[in-house]
């Protein structure tokens, strides 16, 4: 059983659409993020939301919107995409509190999106 | 702001070469760092957790140690299963449960 799942695994779109990319986790945990990988392997944070409240918001266009139905559900939306938009999208997962944090992110395999 | 910068970018070694990988941190109280493995296509995967300065953790030919400054990641007798980007990320006493990464070492280990 994945412990947290993306999909779409590719994503291939046009300037100017609107797409989304789902995620889930399994794990029990009640804190979920969204970074972006960029050609180069930086892996930067977007978002990140705690039992379904945005805690981080990082610089990021408002094109894109995160919003999470409930603690296991983390989506990302974007609108009229552009081309700098292409990258890797990578969804992540950790307890929060009493948790254990010492494992850092449970990482989900990412979301290869390519704007043409 | 927390930074992290890793060296080098890239290191190809033979296998049986060990070597170490450097993680330079800037941070305002660090309350964690991290090392990871990433292979192609897929999602980075934990590796090490230190959180003091003289920490060190060791895992089959893998080794993290941590200084006030920075981390290294020690690779002993390396072999191709071993070819990978390891990335480095810091958590501060801010931001939540932010975590900031370096921008990896990708290693290559040759038979």
């Amino acid at each position: 059983d994945t412990a947290v799942s993306q999909t779409p695994k590719y994503l291939v779109t046009q300037m100017g659409n609107d797409k989304s990319i789902k995620c889930e986790q399994n794990l029990g945990h009640d804190t979920m993020y969204w970074y972006k990988q960029d050609s180069k392997k930086f892996l930067k944070i977007m978002f990140s939301y705690n039992n379904k409240e945005l805690i981080i918001n990082e610089t990021v266009p408002n094109r894109f919107s995160p919003k999470s139905p409930d603690k296991a559900h983390l989506n990302l939306h974007i609108n009229s995409l552009e081309l700098g938009d292409s990258a890797v999208y990578f969804c992540a997962s950790s307890p929060t509190g009493t948790g254990d944090f010492s494992y850092g992110y449970t990482f989900g395999s990412g979301t290869r999106l390519t704007v043409v | 702001e927390d930074q992290v910068t890793q060296s080098p970018e890239a290191l190809r070694l033979q296998e049986g070469e060990s070597s170490s990988l450097n993680c330079s941190y800037t941070v305002s109280g660090l309350r964690g760092l991290f090392w990871y493995r990433q292979d192609p296509g897929k999602g980075p995967e934990f590796l090490f957790t230190l959180y003091s300065a003289g920490e060190e953790k060791e895992k089959e030919r893998l080794k993290a140690t941590l200084t006030k400054k920075e981390s290294f990641l020690h690779i002993t007798a390396p072999k191709p299963e071993d070819s990978a980007t390891y990335l480095c990320a810091v958590r501060s006493n801010t931001g939540f449960q932010k975590l900031v990464f370096g921008t990896g070492t990708r290693l290559l280990v040759s038979p």
